[in-house]
């Protein structure tokens, strides 16, 4: 059964820090991944999606990559600014549902501060 | 094209009463998700459509939850004698075979309130 992890909980640096937020999976075989932004009480905002060939995507000031052997994947922000705090999300599709469900981890709240 | 719209936004019911939400995926989207989110917790998921064919249900999904997309179209969540463990908000997303990924767009979700 596929589990994803996000670690930490909750982070609060100042601004301009560059910053990592990190998400690990059980199950390597995965079809893509995928990095949302969420703020209070909205929906998700896709930010990248990496498929399981690939080992990373870029947008911006947004790099995400992947890891499948050791289950990792990471989403750094560049230049952080206040209005990147918001919660993060990571989500995988497992490759014998390709076109099915998600699964999350619990998300990271990242809170900037000025 | 626009989002993924889904209505009500909020929605306050006392415990026992039926609900029903909507959910208007983008465009030529074929596949349909539901999912459930409680305060602090990722989404979870709860059941997908491809056209109007209900591929797969989670077993979050009770008999008290039912979900239909007629036509392909839009997608509606039911919620029969609902109980205050209901509270959550419900997000749908959609998606289609674009370059093979699936990519899943979100709506804003319904805010539901058992009281």
């Amino acid at each position: 059964k596929q589990e994803v992890t996000q670690i930490p909980a909750a982070l609060s640096v100042p601004e301009g820090e560059n910053l990592v937020l990190n998400c690990s999976f059980t199950d390597s075989a995965i079809y893509n991944l995928q990095w949302f932004r969420q703020d209070p009480g909205k929906g998700l905002t896709s930010l990248l999606l990496i498929q399981s060939s690939q080992r990373e995507q870029t947008s911006g000031r947004l790099n995400a990559s992947l890891d499948k052997s050791s289950g990792r994947s990471t989403l750094y922000i560049a230049a952080s600014q206040p209005g990147d705090s918001a919660t993060y999300l990571c989500a995988a599709r497992i490759s014998y549902n390709q076109g099915g469900k998600l699964i999350f981890g619990q998300g990271t709240e990242l809170s900037v501060k000025p | 094209d626009t989002g993924v719209s889904q209505n009500p936004r909020h929605k306050i019911t006392k415990r026992g009463q039926n609900v029903t939400f909507r959910c208007d995926p983008i465009s030529e989207h074929n596949r349909l998700y539901w999912y459930r989110q409680t305060l602090g917790q990722g989404p979870e998921f709860l059941t997908y459509f491809q056209n109007e064919a209900q591929l797969e249900k989670s077993r979050l999904l009770s008999d008290r939850f039912s979900a239909e997309r007629p036509k392909g179209s839009f997608s509606t969540l039911e919620i029969q004698r609902t109980e205050q463990g209901d509270s959550a908000m419900y997000l749908c997303a959609s998606s289609t075979r674009d370059r093979g990924t699936y990519e899943q767009y979100f709506g804003p979700g319904t805010r539901l309130t058992v009281t």
